[in-house]
């Protein structure tokens, strides 16, 4: 059964327009991360929350948004999308107070910007 | 910013051979773990180890940990060519909100592994 499952797979968003990802799960983990992969990379952090409580990191360009209306749902807003923002963007899910801090991963969603 | 390194960038082996990947990270952590991912997916969860812990096993998967080194190795046995992927380690040192950890990635091994 699929566990954190992120949609769409495969998104391409044109220059400049909003474009919103978004991220499910179903474990009821109180902690959510957005990550960035460009090709090659590490995984970079975006941002975290823990239940409503929004960690930004310093590097995150303002362009990138996020919200978490409740528990099982997280979106990823990129305000006006620039071809360096072409990634792969990965939402995990990890339990609160989680020191094993295993991270469970969704697919991914391909953004590419035209 | 990046905490693990993993070492080599890339590994090219023929089917059945031991495949080694290393990962060396700078400050003291808690747990290191290690990820699999197949090209264009997401990450999948293959080991944890805790920081007072050498060694530690999952089927064909062997993980070592050296913290006075501050390093760790994968070590896949027998491998397959469904083991062909990128292989990540990642460590535990940055405390997120609420007492969980967030997983701080290094560059990742590119394993393929010919049939």
């Amino acid at each position: 059964d699929a566990m954190v499952i992120q949609n769409p797979r495969y998104q391409v968003t044109q220059f400049g327009k909003p474009v919103t990802l978004s991220c499910s799960q179903t474990l009821n983990h109180n902690v959510m991360y957005w990550y960035q992969q460009k090709s090659s990379q590490a995984p970079k952090l975006l941002f975290h929350y823990y239940d409503k409580d929004f960690n930004n990191e310093a590097d995150t360009p303002d362009n990138f948004q996020s919200r978490r209306p409740n528990t099982s749902f997280c979106f990823l807003d990129i305000r006006s999308p620039g071809l360096g923002d072409a990634a792969m963007y990965l939402c995990a899910t990890s339990p609160w107070g989680g020191r094993k801090a295993e991270a469970f991963f969704g697919q991914g969603t391909r953004l590419t910007v035209v | 910013s990046q905490q693990g390194e993993e070492d080599p960038q890339a590994l090219s082996i023929q089917e059945g051979e031991n495949a080694t990947m290393n990962c060396s990270y700078k400050t003291s952590i808690n747990n290191l773990q290690w990820y699999r991912q197949n090209s264009g997916r997401g990450l999948v969860h293959l080991i944890l180890i805790r920081s007072n812990e050498r060694e530690k096993h999952s089927g064909r998967l062997r993980v070592t940990l050296d913290t006075s080194k501050k390093s760790s190795s994968l070590l896949i046995t027998a491998s397959r060519a469904a083991d062909t992927a990128s292989y990540f380690c990642a460590t535990d040192t940055r405390e997120a909100s609420g007492g969980s950890y967030i997983p701080t990635f290094g560059r990742g091994t590119s394993l393929i592994v010919h049939p």
